[in-house]
């Protein structure tokens, strides 16, 4: 069965500083998807970032960046110059190609201060 | 495009009453997932539906059922509610049939009493 841990419950950060979330999963599957998903107050999930299992190289999207080590099966997302519009419940999610379930850890409260 | 739908956005039930959500996904979409999330629980994957077809089930009772139709809008179904079915019931749509990217909609925030 595949899981996803996400070990840290809450952050914070100052405005404009970067900060990591962690998260690590487990499968024995070696084609898969992994996500940073968002969720704000208004608890709308939005796609932050996404990862193929299969490449080598770090998916990147502006401000946010992944350390996608497949080996060690950790996947943490990294928030550089951060944003008061950056806080929110961030969400780690893993699925398998072939199937549509996606798993997600527990989140991470993050809170963006001024 | 527009972006997936769901309604109604709130609904309150009383236990043993039954309730239909529905999800209209992304234009072109033809694959849409259910998830539940509850404070206790976190999220959790519903069914999935791809081409009318239930491709994958959640570990839920057979209370929790869903739908599809031709034209990709969902619908999932609970019946004989429970005080524990109270949940945000998300839903998600994606391009097509190998578990690309997942879009989700606003969410319906059912409370049952």
């Amino acid at each position: 069965a595949q899981t996803v841990t996400q070990s840290q419950p809450e952050m914070s950060v100052q405005e404009a500083e970067t900060v990591t979330l962690s998260c690590t999963y487990d499968t024995s599957e070696n084609n898969y998807y992994l996500f940073w998903y968002k969720q704000p107050p208004s608890r709308q999930m939005i796609l932050v970032i996404r990862q193929e299992a299969y490449k080598q190289q770090n998916a990147t999207e502006n401000r946010f960046s992944v350390n996608f080590q497949k080996a060690a099966k950790s996947f943490s997302l990294k928030i550089s110059d951060s944003q008061l519009g950056d806080t929110a419940m961030y969400f780690c999610a893993f699925m398998t190609y072939r199937m549509g379930d996606m798993r997600f850890g527990a989140g991470t409260r993050l809170t963006v201060k001024p | 495009k527009a972006g997936v739908t769901q309604t109604p956005r709130y609904l309150i039930k009383t236990r043993g009453q039954q309730v239909t959500l529905s999800c209209s996904p992304i234009s072109g979409h033809r694959s849409v997932s259910w998830y539940q999330q509850t404070p206790g629980q976190g999220l959790q994957f519903l069914f999935e539906y791809f081409s009318e077809t239930q491709r994958n089930k959640g570990n839920f009772p057979g209370r929790f059922s869903g739908r599809q139709f031709s034209n990709s809008r969902s619908e999932m179904n609970v019946s004989t509610l429970e005080l524990g079915d109270s949940a945000l019931y998300l839903c998600a749509s994606s391009p097509g049939q190998f578990q690309e990217t997942q879009y989700f909609g606003p969410g319906t925030r059912l409370l049952v009493l």
